[in-house]
Order: structure tokens, then sequence, then C-alpha cells
């Protein structure tokens, strides 16, 4: 059971350059999140998704956009990446629920720097 | 919109000595849960507090909600080398950033450092 997998796990891109997070999980989670983690700024929400075909804009969303085609996956695009988005990308899932009854589990990350 | 903070930012000790973070909501929580994240890992999920008042132990590790279920802390007793990390607590509200499905809200977390 491999529960959230994020690729790549490193990636250095050039100003301007785009690219796409990939996001998946085989728990059958409804819910789906992106977060960024900078030092000192813990963990801020980006987008986040409540169902297949379903996403919404958290707390920091400017400069990237996200797709939930299908359930397992959900897909974090920059779209002309910016050095202020050299970050740790972390995706989490979860079963669902409002309020949020159950822990939250946490791909291993992604490391981007924008050159 | 709900703010969370947590307290200490960081903390230093040395090994056997106890350890404890605080967590305070502006608003009253339905829930909250506690993560832990190591050194260059990703957020791991520890517990969920639902009950006013409640207490929950995991060996070394005491979490507590309180009554108003506006504030929370995870107190660490005799720490070890391999509590090193962050531990973020995460209270739940039903409504955030202005949609309708409950999101968490993660604290900016409390970094522990041990010394053997």
């Amino acid at each position: 059971n491999a529960g959230v997998t994020q690729t790549p796990k490193f990636r250095v891109l050039k100003t301007g350059q785009s690219m796409t997070l990939l996001c998946a999980q085989d728990m059958n989670h409804e819910y789906m999140y992106w977060y960024r983690q900078d030092p000192g700024m813990g963990l801020r929400l980006i987008h986040y998704s409540v169902g297949e075909g379903t996403t919404a804009k958290g707390e920091v969303p400017d400069g990237y956009n996200v797709s939930r085609l299908k359930k397992q996956n959900f897909l974090l695009g920059l779209e002309s990446a910016a050095p202020s988005q050299t970050s740790v990308y972390f995706c989490a899932s979860t079963i669902g629920g409002n309020p949020i009854y159950y822990g939250y589990t946490f791909g291993s990350g992604t490391r981007l720097t924008v050159v | 919109g709900q703010q969370v903070m947590q307290i200490p930012q960081y903390q230093h000790v040395q090994e056997g000595e106890d350890f404890t973070t605080y967590c305070n909501s502006s608003t009253t929580l339905s829930n909250i849960q506690w993560y832990k994240q190591r050194p260059g890992g990703h957020p791991v999920f520890l517990i969920q507090l639902v009950k006013s008042g409640e207490v929950k132990k995991q060996k070394r590790l005491t979490f507590q909600f309180g009554e108003a279920k506006k504030n929370s802390s995870l107190h660490i007793t005799a720490t070890q080398t391999t509590d090193v990390g962050t531990y973020f607590c995460a209270p739940a509200a039903v409504w955030n950033y202005g949609g309708s499905q409950g999101n968490l809200i993660f604290g900016k977390g409390t970094k522990l450092s041990v010394k053997p």
C-alpha cells in the first residue's frame, strides 16, 4: 500500500518555465490538498479538492493551477515559475468530511528550486 | 478568519528533560489534530482530540484539549533524541477560506531539538 506518492522528488526550474507536480493516492480518499512549506512559515494551503472534478483555492493560490480529473490524482501546475516559488511542496489526502475528523496522509514532498 | 498560534517556535532541551508545546486558537474548535515532522521528512499524523477537556496518551506523549476547545497542548516526558522534529497542531473548523468544506489550519509548528 503506497499511500500518497509525489513525483518528482526534486526539480530545478529556470524562471519562466512551467511544470506539473503529480500526486497520486491509493486509499480512495475524497479530499486532497497541496501545501507549500517554507522556513518559518509552516504549511500553507495552495489549493484543495473535495472530490473528483472539484478544486478550490487555499491561502496562497496565486501562480498555481490544479486539476483533479481522476479521484486518485491531484495535479499542481506552475505556469511560469518564479524564484518565490522555490519551496518544498507536500500533497496530502484524507477520507473527507466537514469538519475533518480523519488524519491527513502526506506524501514525501517535492523540493523545487527556481533559479 | 481563524488563526492558530503555536508556542514556542523553538525549544532546545537536554535529553531526559520534559517538553511542552501549546496551540491557541482565536475561535472555538470542533477538534484538533497533532502531527510530527522529522527533519527532512513529511508530516505524520499523531492523534486527534475531539471532546472538551480530553486527554490522550501515547507512551511518553500526552495530548490535552482545553475545556473551552480553544487551546491544546502536547507534553513529552523525558525526551529522547528520537523526539527531534517539528510538532504541528492542526485545528479543524467547519468553514475555511470561503468554502463550506472543512479544512485543517496548521500552526507554524514548534521545532524541538534534543541534546544527547
